[in-house]
């Protein structure tokens, strides 16, 4: 069975802290997706990796494929990125669907 | 090209009314799905276009829900006899079949059901 165990559910920080928030998942996979969702719905891409490590700005996104896990990391979090994170395998099925965890609601309060 | 564009943003509807939702993808995408996500919970996959073919459909999507993409550009998606458990965010995203499967997602459209 395909499932994805993130952590924290709930994780709220001081502005400037080091973020880190945790995916695994049960089976091999052919890429992950990170997503950040802020209130109202709206979905944004923010990482697609297959191996080691990506960084975009003050997020760093790294997975190991042998332990079945990934991490993403903010550095100098900052309140405007309160959103919901969430982990998102791809197990490379023909039909490419993203099998999603319940995601991370992150609170950064200044 | 702006993205994935999902139309209405919000609808309110009475139990057993009929709703339908739009999306538009990214224009050079073939691949589109649409997922339903209820709250506190992470989005569930409901079905999947590559062109017009519609190829998969989740058991979550019962004979009330049918989906349709014409001409393998805009997608709708219809709801028949809604019920409050219909209550929903659901999204659609588009992605190309070449590379890697990188999904890129509209804003959503939210269901209430009265």
């Amino acid at each position: 069975k395909n499932e994805v165990e993130q952590s924290p559910q709930n994780l709220t920080a001081q502005e400037g802290e080091f973020i880190t928030i945790n995916c695994s998942y049960s089976v091999g996979i052919s890429a992950l997706h990170w997503l950040q969702q802020h209130p109202g719905g709206g979905i944004v891409s923010l990482f697609m990796l297959s191996s080691g490590k990506k960084k975009h700005g003050r997020l760093i996104a790294t997975i190991n494929i042998q332990e079945k896990h990934s991490s993403l990391h903010i550095t100098a979090s900052h309140p405007r990125d309160s959103a919901v994170y969430i982990c998102a395998p791809d197990y490379g099925g023909s039909q490419g669907n993203l099998i999603f965890g319940k995601g991370t609601k992150l609170s950064v309060k200044p | 090209d702006t993205g994935v564009s999902q139309n209405p943003r919000h609808k309110i509807t009475k139990r057993g009314q009929n709703v339908t939702f739009r999306c538009d993808p990214i224009s050079e995408h073939n691949r589109l799905y649409w997922y339903r996500q209820t709250l506190g919970q992470g989005p569930e996959f409901l079905t999947y276009f590559q062109n017009e073919a519609q190829l998969e459909k989740s058991r979550l999507l019962s004979d009330r829900f049918s989906a349709e993409r014409p001409k393998g550009s805009f997608s709708t998606l219809e709801i028949q006899r809604t019920e409050q458990g219909d209550s929903a965010m659901y999204l659609c995203a588009s992605s190309s079949q070449v590379g890697y499967n990188e999904q890129f997602f509209g804003p959503g459209t939210r269901l209430t059901v009265l």
